[in-house]
């Protein structure tokens, strides 16, 4: 596509469901990263994904967060058992493996109630 | 433990007026610094970038000023217009590394 596209673009949810957020990465990026935003705060790494190579997965703030990326292409971060404080804006960019060509989607914005 | 700051969460200025957001980082390592624009409800994207090897990039009217011993960059938008209202993250990444670390953001008002 032309762009990053994420959905849902909004996401409430009760506390203690899974939520599954999609990425669909420009055609040809090889590096998709998830990052998200916290009120307030900075975005902050979570994942990255390069080619067929294991995910960089150091971001990744507990175990009931995880992600896949499927035939290179389009991604999925899910969360197990949601918690008030993964409310964030979840945002996901992809490039041609190099820092200047970080193209991000709109985010989704997840709330947890 | 925020490596990357922006101390300011907002700023005001007059069209015309230039705007200087600041941005301050505590890793030595970082070598590559990148501004980014956001408007409600979109993602950042990308506005100028500088390399530790200069200490000055200018695109048109946006030029980032990098003092390394200091380990602090600027961002100057000269002349401010309306269309430059919106968020800017400062970001960082070090030798070889493709993660990105992003300061909290600056919101920029440009007043008619």
């Amino acid at each position: 596509g032309a762009g990053v596209s994420q959905s849902p673009s909004n996401k409430v949810t009760e506390k203690g469901k899974d939520v599954e957020l999609r990425c669909d990465p420009i055609s040809g990026h090889t590096a998709l990263y998830w990052y998200r935003q916290s009120l307030g705060q900075g975005l902050e790494f979570l994942i990255y994904f390069q080619g067929n190579s294991a995910p960089d997965k150091s971001g990744l703030p507990s175990d009931r967060f995880s992600a896949e990326r499927t035939g290179g292409s389009v991604s999925t971060l899910t969360i197990q058992r949601t918690q008030q404080e993964d409310s964030a804006v979840y945002l996901c960019a992809s490039s041609l493996a190099s820092t200047d060509g970080y193209t991000f989607g709109s985010g989704t914005r997840l709330t947890v109630v | 433990d925020q490596q990357v700051k922006q101390n300011s969460p907002s700023l005001s200025v007059q069209e015309g007026r230039i705007s200087i957001l600041n941005c301050d980082y505590t890793n030595s390592m970082f070598d590559y610094f990148l501004w980014y624009k956001k408007y409600p409800a979109e993602g950042p994207t990308f506005l100028i970038s500088i390399s530790s090897i200069k200490d000055k990039n200018e695109d048109g009217r946006f030029t980032v000023f990098l003092n390394k011993s200091a380990k602090h960059l600027s961002l100057h938008i000269v002349p401010s217009q309306p269309g430059d209202s919106a968020v800017y993250f400062c970001a960082a990444s070090a030798i070889d590394d493709y993660k990105l670390s992003f300061g909290a953001g600056t919101t920029v008002t440009v007043r008619a």
